[in-house]
This record gives structure tokens, C-alpha cells and sequence, in this order.
């Protein structure tokens, strides 16, 4: 079955610095990979679509410059946390579908999630 | 937009049978999923219904009624481990690309 890799699982740092996760898929191509943001006992809200090659789609709300992400390869997404505040704190999920952006497929396969601590 | 109403939490007991409902309210509709999340794990996908009726996938099943936007997730002979997180999620197409949109989730707490 799809499997993906999200690391690391868990991070702890300084505010002001930046953190970076990232997202793979490990036995398929993923052209297209979303990023999740979820605060305790909430629902997963969507940050961005990544897609391979291109820029990432946000979602209103969500700054860009913020939220760095890169698809660089076909099984690669990174999200990076830049200046990272204590309200960033929070549990970061990536996911991937097989297919392309347009995919009918309804089917996504998540990463174990990222839960990032700025203090 | 997308919106999804779900209930916030629901208690059974081991063995009994419980249903999460889920209405939604969507500019396009293609289709209802659920998935299945634990504390502190990842959502796992656990059914879809594209069209009307009933899908059943072992003791869990899921319905649809896109006439009323509504759908729910029946889950039987409750287990222990059932106790999770459970959402439903709408597709959009907002923007040129397929993505989900979650409800809000129900916390299912099964007790023996």
C-alpha cells in the first residue's frame, strides 16, 4: 500500500528560528502533496497543495512567506516554519495522492505528523 | 465554500452499534469520506460514497443521501480501539487542484 514518511516526528525550538519538515513518499510518486495543520482536538485544516515542478496553491489565511513549501522531486515536499513563534506551535500532517492534480481519486495517504513546540 | 457539520463527541459501550452523521454544504459535490484518526496518530481513510446508498467495508459501513447532503458512519460490534477521532471530508476543486476538506471531527469514546 502508499506509504508516507513525514520527519521529524517531533520538534522543539527557539522562537525566531525556523523549522523544517518534510514530507516523502516512499513506494509512489506523489505529484501532488498537501500540508495539514491541527490544533489539539480540532480538525485538520489545509494549508497549501503542493505540486511537483510549481508553486504551492495557499489556502486563504495562510501566509506564504510564512509557510515555506517545496515539491522539488516527484516523492519530496518540504514544509519549513520560518521565524517560528509559540502560536506556530502546533501538529503539522502532510499527505499525498497518488495521481495528478486533477486525480479522482479520493483516497489520501497521510504521514504520521509533525508536532512542532516553539518556545 | 465547503462546510461539514458533525457532532462533537458520542459515548457507546463495547459491542454496540453507533452512528456519526455528517451534513454538508458544498459548491460542487464529488463525493463524502471518512477517516479515522487516534490521538496522536495520523487519519487513516476508511470509506467513501460517491453516489446514494450504502458502502460496507467490514464492521464499518457509510451512507450517503446527496439529495439531503447528508451522510453518516455506522460502525458496528464497537471495540475498544474504535476509540478515535472520526471526520468526514468533501472534495474541492477550488483553485484547479482536487483537495479535502474536513469536518470538525467526532471524538467516539467506547467504554466497556
Amino acid at each position: 500500500g502508499a506509504v508516507v514518511s513525514q520527519h521529524p516526528s517531533r520538534v522543539i525550538c527557539k522562537s525566531g528560528t525556523s523549522v523544517k519538515i518534510e514530507c516523502r513518499s516512499l513506494d509512489f510518486q506523489a505529484t501532488t502533496m498537501f500540508w495539514y495543520r491541527q490544533f489539539p482536538k480540532q480538525s485538520l485544516m489545509l494549508m497549501a497543495t503542493s505540486n511537483e515542478g510549481s508553486k504551492a496553491t495557499y489556502e486563504q489565511g495562510v501566509e506564504k512567506d510564512k509557510f515555506l513549501i517545496n515539491h522539488a522531486s516527484l516523492t519530496l515536499s518540504t514544509l519549513t516554519v520560518t521565524s517560528a513563534h509559540p502560536e506556530d506551535s502546533s501538529f503539522y500532517i502532510c499527505s499525498a495522492r497518488r495521481g495528478g492534480p486533477t486525480s479522482g481519486a479520493n483516497v489520501l495517504t497521510f504521514g504520521a505528523g509533525s508536532r512542532l513546540t516553539v518556545l | 465554500g465547503q462546510s461539514l457539520e458533525q457532532p462533537s463527541e458520542v459515548t457507546a459501550v463495547e459491542g454496540a452499534i453507533v452512528q456519526i452523521n455528517c451534513t454538508y454544504q458544498t459548491s460542487g459535490f464529488y463525493g463524502l469520506s471518512w477517516y479515522q484518526q487516534h490521538d496522536g496518530g495520523a487519519p487513516t481513510f476508511l470509506s467513501y460514497n460517491g453516489l446514494d446508498g450504502l458502502e460496507e467495508t467490514g464492521r464499518f459501513s457509510s451512507f450517503l443521501s446527496r439529495s439531503d447532503s447528508y451522510g453518516y458512519l455506522l460502525l458496528q460490534e464497537l471495540q475498544m480501539k474504535d476509540s478515535a477521532s472520526y471526520f468526514c471530508a468533501v472534495r474541492d476543486f477550488s483553485g484547479g487542484y482536487n483537495k479535502l476538506i474536513f469536518g470538525a471531527g467526532t471524538r467516539l469514546a467506547v467504554h466497556p
